[in-house]
């Protein structure tokens, strides 16, 4: 069956910090896709990447990084030198007809 | 531009009522979603409509009906509204859903509060 799990429900952490967002996946098909979104207080759910079962390499856009790793089914998301506008809650997903969800991870920067 | 609209934003009804969300993408995408989003934040699908035709159809109780006039809109209209129907509810598109993988882009969400 298709999973995503985000095992941190909730991280705190203080401005500049660096932080990790863990996603593990569960899928039997050989070409998937997986995907970040963003949902900040404001309610909006918010497209961050999108990733193919094919594209190992990691991928980076300013202060995000996404590290894909197949060996371990694991798709983490790293914001480097936190800001408050990053609290949100991320989501992990998995396209399954069509995207299955993660239960999301609270992140709270403090300032 | 807004890309996904939904109205309205913020609901508040009484139990027995019953109410409609409209959804409207300028995407030129051809499916559209609906999502509930519950007090924990659990995303789930309910409904997907490609080119007005429904394709998903997710174990969602008959009070909820949605309605796609044409494949830029999807409706919801939900009857005899009870309690455990409030929540966040996303409307959503992408292009084809035969095609795996597209990118889903959402709305901004509509708070329904029944109380």
């Amino acid at each position: 069956a298709q999973k995503v799990t985000q095992a941190q429900t909730e991280i705190s952490v203080v401005e500049k910090e660096d932080v990790t967002l863990d996603c593990v996946y569960e899928t039997r098909d050989t070409t998937y896709y997986l995907f970040w979104y963003k949902q900040p207080p404001s309610g909006e759910l918010v497209f961050l990447i999108r990733r193919n079962s094919f594209d190992e390499q990691n991928e980076i856009s300013g202060r995000y990084s996404w590290n894909f790793q197949k060996s371990t089914s694991s798709f983490n998301f790293t914001i480097t030198a936190s800001q408050v506008v990053d609290s949100a809650v991320y989501f992990c997903a998995l396209w399954y007809t069509p995207l299955v969800f993660g239960k999301g991870t609270r992140l709270s920067v403090i300032a | 531009d807004t890309a996904v609209s939904q109205t309205p934003k913020y609901l508040v009804t009484q139990m027995g009522n019953d109410k409609s969300i409209k959804c409207e993408q300028n995407l030129g995408h051809d499916t559209m979603y609906w999502y509930k989003q519950d007090s924990k934040k659990f995303l789930k699908i309910m409904f997907s409509y490609n080119n007005k035709e429904l394709i998903i159809n997710e174990t969602v109780p008959n009070r909820f009906s949605p309605k796609s006039p044409d494949k830029a809109h999807l409706n919801l209209h939900i009857n005899s509204l009870e309690l455990g129907d409030s929540a966040v509810y996303f409307c959503a598109s992408s292009q084809d859903h035969r095609a795996s993988g597209n990118t889903i882009y959402f709305g901004e969400g509509s708070w329904l509060t029944v109380v």
